[in-house]
């Protein structure tokens, strides 16, 4: 099946501080892609999604300025956490939907990246 | 909103079939029901999904009712591996992207 990677998959960074985490595609091509959060002992929430070649639509509450991403090719998104707090130390997941059969789409997950902000 | 009810938690013995149920009582007649799944610590792994005709893989069978308010996930014959949490999607976003919700967390015993 199709395979989505991503980078790294865990980092430890002082509050205040930027961390930059990829995703990538690495059998198909995705003009979109998706990122989760997720906290400890709860499902996964969608952030945004990243648009190939246009900005990314952000989910309500979800503050852009702070999330910034990339998604410069069609292979590659980043999530940029900015000024990281201890708040933000979560689980991120990345996605790309793959068409299927009829009108489904099957969505393929990174492995994640667990962020700790100290 | 959530679209779809699942139990919080369930058991099963190894070896045996695991039948994870999921109520989508709301669902709309072109909304596929996409089953996955996440062992700890891990991204979601995608299992199966259909829209009206039952489906079977090499990982599990999905039934779906015909009238398509609910439906199951079977696992023939669970292994420990299979303990993870497995979630139950109808509610697709604008974009395909997958809307979560609580999902079933499925324990295999040996």
């Amino acid at each position: 099946g199709a395979v989505v990677s991503q980078h790294p998959s865990w980092v430890i960074c002082k509050s205040g501080t930027s961390v930059k985490i990829e995703c990538r595609s690495l059998d198909f091509q995705a003009t979109t892609m998706f990122w989760y959060r997720q906290f400890p002992k709860q499902s996964l929430m969608l952030m945004a999604t990243s648009n190939e070649g246009s900005k990314a639509t952000y989910e309500q509450g979800v503050e852009k300025d702070k999330f910034l991403i990339n998604h410069a090719s069609l292979t590659l998104s980043t999530l940029t956490v900015t000024s990281a707090h201890p708040e933000d130390s979560s689980f991120y997941i990345c996605s790309a939907p793959l068409a299927g059969a009829g009108s489904s789409y099957e969505q393929y997950f990174g492995p994640g990246t667990r962020l700790t902000v100290t | 909103d959530a679209k779809t009810t699942q139990p919080t938690s369930m058991d099963c013995a190894e070896g045996r079939a695991a039948n994870l149920p999921c109520n989508h009582s709301t669902i709309s007649g072109n909304e596929y029901v996409y089953w996955y799944r996440q062992i700890h610590s891990q991204g979601p792994q995608y299992i199966i999904h259909g829209l009206k005709n039952n489906e079977t893989n090499e990982m599990a069978s999905l039934i779906i009712t015909e009238d398509r308010k609910s439906s199951t996930l079977i696992l023939p014959h669970a292994t420990l591996r299979d303990t993870a949490v497995y979630y139950c999607i109808v509610r697709v976003g604008p974009n395909n992207d997958m809307r979560f919700g609580a999902g079933t967390r499925l324990t295999v015993k040996p």
